[in-house]
């Protein structure tokens, strides 16, 4: 079983949807959870991190974790087709083996049509 | 803001030769890493480093060496280049302590 899984989609929402992105992971130790967003031939861009438990908003953004059921999740309110692109879930912690490394899901493919 | 830059944006290669991907930081980060991404594979970790000189071997460390001489430089290089090289290059860096790790805009390296 991979540490970290993520549904590739492609996820196709009209312009003002609201999107839920999600990952799981198996991995107990994990505590950091981040999320990036990239745009075609661009690098990864930080989005969202959070620390624990707990939802973390900015914007039109909310992460949450559930560690309990070991569930992130990346909403987006008011979605616009400016936020296209591929969104990775990225996870670490102090226990993991390769230390400040990130373990990345392989990212879920959004297109916000007009 | 932290801007961490790539050599190229893209690069076409022939087999066996020996290329260098280099990877520049501004924001004093000591932590330093190496990404390949492929579709279907995601990002898989080749090497990363800690501080100048050091470095550690990643998951997919075959076929690839690092290079930090200073600490705002860190190359990947591709000793003997092969087709099954051809990838999306990502140099990554963070402060030390801190999980959240800043890209660069990425290598597209194409072997023939």
């Amino acid at each position: 079983q991979k540490e970290v899984e993520q549904d590739p989609g492609p996820l196709s929402v009209p312009e003002g949807a609201i999107v839920s992105l999600n990952c799981t992971y198996s991995n107990s130790a994990f505590q950091y959870f981040m999320w990036y967003r990239q745009y075609s031939r661009k690098g990864p861009e930080l989005l969202m991190y959070t620390y624990s438990s707990g939802n973390k908003e900015d914007g039109r953004f909310t992460a949450q974790v559930d560690k309990s059921s070991k569930y992130i999740s990346l909403f987006i309110r008011d979605s616009q087709p400016s936020d296209s692109a591929t969104y990775l879930c990225a996870m670490s912690g102090v226990d993991s083996n390769s230390g400040y490394a990130l373990n990345f899901g392989k990212g879920t493919s959004l297109l916000v049509t007009p | 803001d932290v801007k961490v830059t790539q050599s190229s944006r893209y690069l076409v290669k022939r087999t066996g030769e020996k290329v260098f991907l280099e990877c520049v930081q501004d924001m004093d980060h000591e932590n330093m890493f190496w990404y390949r991404q492929d579709p279907g594979l995601g990002l898989r970790l080749i090497y990363f480093s800690y501080d100048v000189k050091m470095k550690e071997k990643g998951d997919i460390p075959e076929g690839y060496s690092v290079s930090r001489e200073k600490k705002e430089r860190f190359s990947l290089i591709l000793e003997s280049a092969s087709t099954n090289q051809t990838s999306m290059y990502l140099c990554a860096s963070s402060y030390p302590g801190f999980y959240e790790q800043y890209f660069g805009p990425g290598t597209r390296l194409t072997v023939t």
